[in-house]
């Protein structure tokens, strides 16, 4: 069965430091990956999305995800962030294994503090 | 943008009470979700649907109905509220299935049942 892992609850960095927020999956293919933020008091929205091509995918607001099919991972980064990136960031992989394009698989999400 | 509201914002309700939850949206996609959202256990679908008058099962459907009415409207219903369903309810449309596209979420609606 599909799943999807962040082994991270809580990340708390400094205004102005890089981050990286880790997701692992398991899927014997190559899945649709998403990445959603969910900012304080509002529903979720998409960052990035990957399908296939070049591993490293552009989102919103500066963030990208890297692709890594040998570590089953694809993990969000961003070379600086900031105070309003706090929120909370799920990751999340297609449910094409079970036979029904109509679901995704989530991981419980990482919550992340910047310190200003 | 697509635009996904949901009313209310806030419900309080008591064990055993009848709630309806409403969620419209104004993009004439095709799939709507309902999500339950709690601590430890992040995003559960209940319910969806892929047109008016569709509906299919999700992975935590007991104790919820659900309805679609029209292609912009999804209803969530719980005949008989438990402290259980206390929870952040979501709903998402999306053009085509979720696994390949773009889900849009409305804000919300916090239920408390007590």
């Amino acid at each position: 069965a599909q799943s999807v892992t962040q082994p991270d609850a809580r990340v708390t960095v400094s205004e102005g430091a890089s981050l990286q927020l880790r997701c692992k999956y398991s899927y014997s293919g190559t899945p649709y990956l998403f990445w959603y933020v969910q900012y304080p008091r509002q529903g979720l929205q998409l960052l990035l999305k990957y399908y296939s091509g070049d591993p490293v995918v552009q989102g919103v607001n500066g963030f990208e995800a890297e692709f890594i099919k040998s570590n089953s991972s694809f993990h969000l980064r961003k070379a600086s962030v900031h105070w309003s990136d706090s929120a909370v960031y799920f990751c999340a992989v297609s449910a094409i294994d079970v036979g029904d394009n109509s679901k995704l698989i989530w991981g419980l999400g990482t919550s992340l503090v910047v310190n200003p | 943008e697509a635009a996904v509201t949901q009313s209310p914002r806030n419900k309080v309700t008591v064990t055993g009470g009848n709630v309806t939850l409403s969620c419209r949206q104004t993009n004439s996609h095709n799939y709507m979700y309902w999500y339950r959202q709690d601590t430890g256990h992040g995003l559960r679908l209940i319910h969806y649907s892929y047109g008016a008058g569709n509906l299919q099962i999700g992975d935590v459907p007991d104790g919820y109905k659900a309805t679609r009415t029209t292609q912009e409207d999804f209803f969530l219903l719980l005949e008989l509220a438990s402290p259980s369903q206390t929870s952040l309810y979501f709903c998402a449309s999306s053009d085509l299935g979720a696994s390949q596209n773009t889900l849009y979420f409305g804000a919300g609606t916090r239920l408390s049942v007590l």
